[in-house]
């Protein structure tokens, strides 16, 4: 079975700051690694994923996210965050067609 | 393309009541999971769908069932509702069965809520 903890519930922070998002799992198999994004009342966007290669993922809008096998984490990075990027974080695993969910991070850009 | 597409938005049901909710996968897609999403919580994986046969379940109990049609479109079958049923359920697409780190494609969900 898979499992997800997402470190932190709520993150506040001004605009233009760097934010981090943190996101560990625990697998016993090997699994394809996603960060979705959730805003009010809406589904899930899709922000990046980790098939293979590179550890080293970025999306289009500036946000970037690292696998690291030996920690075994996929932290979700931005170097200036705009007010705009107010929403819901979902980080999940996903094996054999089955996702797993962490439990979301709040992310909160204030002027 | 209308992408993913859930009806209805919104239903208010009854303690004890069965509800059906309805899922139209993006165009292409042949795969659809269904997930409950309580509010504060991450979603929930169900159940999936793949060539009108349920593939893979979550914990969930047999109250949850569900269907897929020949045009891929999947229903969601909840009986003798509780109130812990209130949530968001959303649908979600892929292709080629859902595999591989295939991008899943979310509907909007349905919000249900139990009285």
């Amino acid at each position: 079975a898979q499992s997800v903890t997402q470190l932190d519930s709520q993150v506040p922070v001004f605009e233009e700051a760097p934010v981090e998002l943190r996101c560990n799992y625990s697998s016993s198999v090997s699994v394809y690694l996603f960060w979705y994004v959730q805003y009010p009342n809406q589904g899930l966007q899709l922000l990046l994923k980790y098939l293979s290669g590179s550890t080293l993922v970025e999306s289009i809008n500036g946000f970037e996210a690292e696998f690291n096998k030996s920690q075994t984490s996929f932290h979700l990075r931005k170097p200036s965050v705009h007010i705009s990027d107010t929403a819901e974080y979902f980080c999940a695993v996903e094996y054999a067609g089955k996702s797993t969910f962490g439990d979301g991070t709040t992310l909160t850009v204030k002027p | 393309d209308a992408g993913v597409t859930q009806s209805p938005t919104h239903l208010i049901k009854t303690r004890g009541q069965q509800v059906t909710l309805r899922c139209s996968p993006k165009s292409g897609h042949d795969t659809v999971s269904w997930y409950q999403q309580a509010l504060g919580q991450g979603p929930q994986f169900i159940f999936q769908y793949y060539e009108e046969e349920e593939r893979q379940r979550g914990n969930f109990p047999d109250r949850f069932s569900g269907h897929q049609f020949p045009n891929y479109s999947s229903e969601l079958n909840v009986n003798a509702l509780l109130l812990g049923d209130s949530a968001l359920y959303l649908c979600a697409s892929s292709p080629k069965g859902g595999n591989g780190g295939t991008e899943a494609f979310f509907g909007q969900g349905t919000r249900l809520t139990v009285v």
